[in-house]
This record gives structure tokens, sequence and C-alpha cells, in this order.
């Protein structure tokens, strides 16, 4: 089943926070986080692997609940070039290590 | 980072025919790749996994007496969609993981199909 992602979509001005949610109804082995913009194939931010790890990357950064089968991103002081469409990828192991995207969250972000 | 490319970037067909997709890893081996599909405004949804050297594995749903996948070598997939109608029309988008190297999946920058 498609994890859900929440908020669907949300507007900032530059320099706001937002946090996405990404949320599976099955046991997660890792959770993948990738931005897509218009027309474009998805761009990779990180990976979380079991464990409940929290990762950074420059205002981007994220966290993984295992337990809570749920992964969250955060965007600190977001600028114009985070506007897009954020999927989560989730990879449940189970033979192969294949990823089912979320349903995704919409960001624009204005000046 | 690993490079996947996509070949062609762009494809107008008439309904009836079938039109390849190529997909290949340019700096690494890959021998899993995966096929994705994307309508407008909507998520990636995976179509199949394709495995160098054996039959690929259709997600629920995907017909794959038409999505016909081809995993000939470690660097290449190809995706064709046979007798392709308007509703097949869509952003197709492989993606290639580098096993020897992470876990990361390197994502093709996509083909769209529109079917006339």
């Amino acid at each position: 089943q498609q994890p859900v992602q929440s908020p669907q979509a949300v507007i900032l001005r530059e320099g706001e926070d937002a946090v996405i949610n990404c949320s599976s109804s099955k046991a997660l082995y890792s959770v993948h986080w990738y931005r897509q913009k218009h027309g474009e194939a998805p761009v990779f931010l990180m990976i979380l692997l079991k464990g409940g790890e929290q990762k950074g990357h420059e205002k981007i950064s994220a966290s993984f609940n295992e337990k809570k089968q749920q992964s969250s991103l955060y965007l600190t002081a977001s600028q114009l070039s985070y506007s897009g469409t954020y999927f989560c990828g989730t990879d449940l192991r189970e033979m192969t290590d294949k990823l089912i995207f979320g349903t995704g969250t919409r960001l624009q972000v204005f000046p | 980072g690993a490079v996947v490319s996509q070949h062609p970037s762009w494809v107008i067909c008439k309904s009836g025919t079938s039109v390849k997709i190529e997909c290949r890893s340019l700096d690494f081996q890959a021998t899993t790749m995966f096929w994705y599909r994307q309508f407008p405004k909507q998520s990636l949804m995976l179509m199949a996994t394709s495995n160098e050297g054996s039959k690929a594995t259709y997600e629920q749903g995907v017909e794959k007496d038409k999505f016909l996948i081809n995993h000939a070598s470690l660097t290449l997939s190809t995706l064709t969609v046979t007798s392709a109608h308007p509703e097949d029309s869509s952003f197709y988008i492989c993606s290639a993981e580098d096993r020897v190297s992470s876990y990361e999946q390197y994502f093709g920058p996509g083909t769209r199909l529109t079917v006339t």
C-alpha cells in the first residue's frame, strides 16, 4: 500500500521552515527522500536506514521512526530552489530493494 | 554520483504501434533496474523490477505482455510498450541501483510518451 504523505501541499515564504511527513502501514527497512521539479526526474536527497536515525544535508534533514513506521523531512530557512514535489520512497526489503513512493507533497517557496 | 540515461527523452507515436525505451547505467553496473510510470500531478508508480539475465517481476495490475522488459546486460534495460493506446501516454522513468557503493537508486531523466 502506498505511503501517505502530509501535508499534500505547502506554500512558504523564503526563509520559512516546513516539515513533510511520510507514514507507512508496513514495516520499513529504509526511507529514501526525493525532490522532483516539474517535467524532470526525481533528485535524491537522502536515505535513512532501519535503526531510527537522523540525517542532515545542509538545511534539509530527516528522521526515521522505525516503530511508528514514519519518516519526516525538515526544511529549514527555505530557499526558492526548494520548490518542487517531495516524495518519500519506502523500502520494505521483502524480496528486492524496490521502492514504493508516497503520495507526494508539493512545496512552493515564494520570495 | 552515478549517471543513468534514458532514450528517447520524448516520443510521439500513433495508436497501435510499439515504442521501445532504453535505460542505461553509464558508469556502474546495475543488476537490478526499476521502471516507473508517472501521470500528471501523481506519484511515481512502480511498474516492474528488471533483473539482468532473468525475467522481470511485474507489480500487480501491470500487464507483462503489454509492457515488455528486457535486461540484456548489466548496463541496459529496455521497456517496450506494445500496441500503445492514448491511455498509455505518461512519463516513464527508470532507476538503477548501484549495490557496490550504496543503497541509493539513481534515476534516469525520464521519457515522455504521447500516443495519438
